[in-house]
Parts: structure tokens; C-alpha cells; sequence
């Protein structure tokens, strides 16, 4: 079975720093791009942040740029996403998800782990 | 990057059709084919229900259907059931700010 399991999501406060993490199963982690997502409470989707297979290519959204930094290890198909400086404004339920193998779209989700941001 | 602009909300009863719009610019929707669509039900992860503008995805029913016009795209579910009811994004590549903008989102209730 094609699966993403999210961990590491937490409650924390302001200014302080987590780590997630996403492990794949069921597929050839090592030639799919990835991305991180977020979803507000109550809100819709954000994307946050693209890895390339290669880890080459690495793209991040404006409200996150500068302090999270995204990264995979394809001998342990694990994908991870360390976010620093947290905000409150970061809390959210994090999704990471498998891209399509030929065009834009996320075909693959987690079933999300939430980062709760409060003081 | 402002998300893609979608009605708040839809409604129609079962077998009916219903289509969603979602509007862009010429840097994201009108510029690409690279538009997407999700299904999202309360408390779920989302699910990928288009893709390249109107490409399904193995499993998904030929009731979803997507096109686009300049810069704006559809979705449109035909005989709707039940179990459609969630919340539908559009999402598309964007050259102007890396890499995906999504929609805000269009709560479909079946009556």
C-alpha cells in the first residue's frame, strides 16, 4: 500500500523549533519530488514548501522562507521539514505529499500531524 | 502569491451537476495547464481529483470533470451524490512565487 506517515508535530511556543518528519512506504520514494503543505484550523490549504528527488531543487513559500528548511533522505524515505522561529501564525495541521511523477499536482498525502503554536 | 479566487460555497441536490469555478492570472491558471483540483472531507487529508486541468487519476469517477478559459478553470461534478459533500480546492503552478498557490476553497453540500 502507497503511504505517508507524518510525525512530530507538538505543542510550542513562540520562537521555539520542531522537527517533522514523513517516512514513505509502498513506493520508489527516491524518484518522486515532495512537498510539505499546511492547514490552518478552520482554514484551506498552504503550500509551504518542494523538494526535487535530487534534493537539487528546493523551493519555499514567502511566510515560511528563511525559517524552515526542507530535506529528504532517500535511503530512508523519510522527508522532513525543520521549522525554527516558529509563530503562531504556523499552527496548523502539516501534510506532506507525493508528487505527481510527470506535471504539477500532489497525488499522495499524509494524514497530517498538527503543530499547535502558543504561549 | 494571493490564492486563486473560488465561490465560498455551492449546493444541489442528488443528481444534479454543479460547477465550481476558480479564478487566477495569466502568472498561474491562464498561464499554464497545470491546474489541479482536491477533494477534502471534514477531518481527512485531501485527495487529488484532477489533474492537468481535466486528467483523472486512476480510481477517480468520470462524474469529475475539469476545463478552463483563460484564467479561469472548472471543476464540474455531474449526478451528484452524497458523498460528495466536502470541500473542493483548485490549485496551479505559479511562475510568480514558488511553486503551487491553492485556492480558497468551495464547500459543496449535497441537498
Amino acid at each position: 500500500e502507497v503511504q505517508l506517515v507524518e510525525s512530530g508535530g507538538d505543542f510550542i511556543q513562540p520562537g521555539g523549533s520542531l522537527r517533522l518528519s514523513c517516512v514513505a512506504s509502498g513506493f520508489s520514494f527516491d524518484i518522486y519530488s515532495m512537498n510539505w503543505v499546511r492547514q490552518a484550523p478552520g482554514k484551506g490549504l498552504e503550500w509551504v514548501s518542494f523538494i526535487s528527488r535530487s534534493s537539487s531543487t528546493i523551493y519555499y513559500a514567502e511566510s515560511v522562507k528563511g525559517r524552515f528548511t526542507i530535506s529528504r533522505d532517500n535511503d530512508k524515505k523519510s522527508l522532513f521539514l525543520q521549522m525554527n522561529s516558529l509563530r503562531v501564525e504556523d499552527t496548523a495541521v502539516y501534510y506532506c505529499a507525493r508528487d505527481l511523477t510527470t506535471s504539477y499536482g500532489m497525488v499522495v498525502w499524509g494524514q497530517g500531524t498538527t503543530v499547535s503554536v502558543s504561549s | 502569491q494571493s490564492a486563486l479566487t473560488q465561490p465560498a460555497s455551492l449546493s444541489g441536490s442528488p443528481g444534479q451537476s454543479i460547477t465550481i469555478s476558480c479564478t487566477g492570472t495569466t502568472s498561474d491558471v491562464g498561464g499554464y495547464r497545470y491546474v489541479s483540483w482536491y477533494q477534502q472531507h471534514p477531518g481527512k487529508a485531501p485527495k487529488l481529483i484532477l489533474y492537468d486541468v481535466s486528467n483523472r487519476p486512476s480510481g477517480v469517477p468520470l462524474r469529475f470533470s475539469g476545463s478552463k478559459s483563460g484564467n479561469t478553470a472548472s471543476l464540474t461534478i455531474s449526478g451528484l451524490q452524497a458523498d460528495d459533500e466536502a470541500i473542493y480546492y483548485c490549485s496551479s503552478y505559479t511562475s510568480s512565487s514558488p511553486l503551487y498557490v491553492f485556492g480558497t476553497g468551495t464547500k459543496v453540500t449535497v441537498l
